[in-house]
């Protein structure tokens, strides 16, 4: 079993929709979570960081974290087809080594 | 400010050949790291460095060297390249020790035929 799994999709939605985006992992130690995204051919980009549980919105985007489910998830609010790329979920405990899942694409639709 | 670059884009290889990936960052990061991305797999990490003068293996080493040059510079080199090397090679880096975050070069292209 992977320490981080990540549904790979492919997802599609419609402009407009409210994306719903999720990780679970199994190790307790992680505290640092992150979410990257990456466009085609390109190197992933930081999008969201969280500190242990808890949500942080940052304009359309918000992520959350609930510790106890082990569960981490991304909300894209009116989603755009410039958010059209593969999101890739990240976290780390004390040793500082990141562990990313294997990323969900997500395509959205004009 | 170009961040963390790397070179080449794109190298086919063939079986047996060896190379050199090169990273640079221009961020003043003391953290440096190698990942493999594969279809279906992630990204895997190859080497990390944690400071100028010190490398540790990651979860992939197999098949890899690698050389942290000074604060900016970090390479990876596969000695005798194999197929299943065949993936895309990132490079990143951060200040650790301040955020966890990691900041990403644009990849290189790895075909070893």
């Amino acid at each position: 079993q992977k320490e981080v799994e990540q549904d790979p999709g492919p997802l599609s939605v419609p402009e407009g929709a409210i994306v719903s985006l999720n990780c679970t992992y199994s190790n307790s130690a992680f505290q640092y979570f992150m979410w990257y995204r990456q466009y085609s051919r390109k190197g992933p980009e930081l999008l969201m960081y969280t500190y242990s549980s808890g949500n942080k919105e940052d304009g359309r985007f918000t992520a959350q974290v609930d510790k106890s489910s082990k569960y981490i998830s991304l909300f894209i609010r009116d989603s755009q087809p410039s958010d059209s790329a593969t999101y890739l979920c990240a976290m780390s405990g004390s040793a500082r080594q990141l562990t990313f899942g294997s990323g969900t694409q997500l395509t959205v639709l004009p | 400010n170009a961040g963390v670059t790397q070179t080449p884009k794109f190298q086919v290889l063939k079986t047996g050949q060896s190379m050199t990936l090169q990273c640079a960052q221009d961020m003043n990061h003391n953290s440096m790291y190698w990942y493999r991305q594969d279809p279906g797999m992630g990204l895997r990490l190859i080497y990390y460095s944690a400071s100028e003068g010190t490398t540790d293996k990651g979860e992939v080493p197999n098949g890899y060297n690698v050389s942290r040059l000074n604060k900016r510079e970090f390479s990876l080199r596969l000695e005798s390249a194999a197929p299943s090397q065949t993936s895309v090679y990132f490079c990143a880096s951060n200040l650790q020790g301040e955020s966890e975050t990691q900041y990403f070069g644009p990849g290189t292209r790895l075909l070893v035929l």
